[in-house]
């Protein structure tokens, strides 16, 4: 079955510095999202990205972040200055339909420690 | 205010055991309903989805049931196994948007041997 792919799976930074963790969605698909999971809390949708442009961002998704897809299969996702607030699990996920119609392939994740 | 809420937050099963997990939501208009499983340290995989029209969908082991009148969704697992120990996530959307996929908190299933 084909997969959503992200790098790298554990990221560890100090506070202020920035990051980007990557995902290779699956290859026919269109329609490209990121999700956050706070320890032992809810999954939250942050932003989604379609036709090399931003579709929707949620509150959480402010200045500090940006995405990117900057070569056509990869699909990035920076934290300029992180804060300790940002430690969490960051999912990508894509799928061929808006709103991720049939189905909506999640990521491994990357877990996000800002020390 | 679009929310999903999940019973029971952890369950305990033992091995060969059926158990039903339920999802209650508020989320309007309602599109879909998903269930998915997620693997300590790892991303969702979908189960099941449902629209409005359907009451029951099988995924294996995994029965789904939808009540779109009360708003309300189970899952039931049957004849449980231990890699069956996850959490299970009901997932609504409100028509097709990103930013109204509404997650639940999970219900975090323990099969014990």
């Amino acid at each position: 079955e084909p997969e959503v792919t992200q790098t790298p799976s554990h990221q560890v930074t100090q506070m202020g510095q920035e990051v980007i963790l990557r995902c290779v969605p699956i290859s026919n698909h269109l329609y490209f999202y990121w999700y956050r999971q706070i320890l032992g809390q809810k999954v939250e949708f942050l932003v989604s990205f379609y036709n090399n442009e931003i579709s929707e961002k949620s509150e959480i998704f402010d200045d500090q972040f940006s995405v990117e897809r900057p070569d056509g299969s990869n699909f990035t996702l920076k934290i300029r200055s992180t804060k300790l607030e940002d430690s969490a699990m960051y999912f990508c996920a894509s799928s061929e339909a808006w709103g991720g119609g049939e189905k909506l392939f999640f990521g491994s994740g990357t877990q996000l420690s800002v020390l | 205010k679009n929310q999903v809420e999940q019973s029971p937050q952890s369950l305990i099963i033992l091995e060969g055991k059926n158990c039903t997990l339920q999802c209650n939501y508020t989320v309007s208009p309602f599109s879909n309903l998903r269930w998915y499983k997620q693997d300590t340290g790892r991303g969702p995989v979908s189960l099941t989805i449902m629209t409005f029209s359907e009451n029951t969908k099988s995924n294996g082991r995994y029965t789904a049931t939808l009540d779109a009148d009360t708003k309300q969704s189970s899952l039931h697992i049957t004849a449980s196994q231990l890699s069956d120990s996850a959490s299970y996530i009901c997932v609504v959307i409100s028509y097709s948007s990103a930013s109204k996929i509404i997650f639940g908190s999970g219900t975090r299933l323990s099969i014990r041997p």
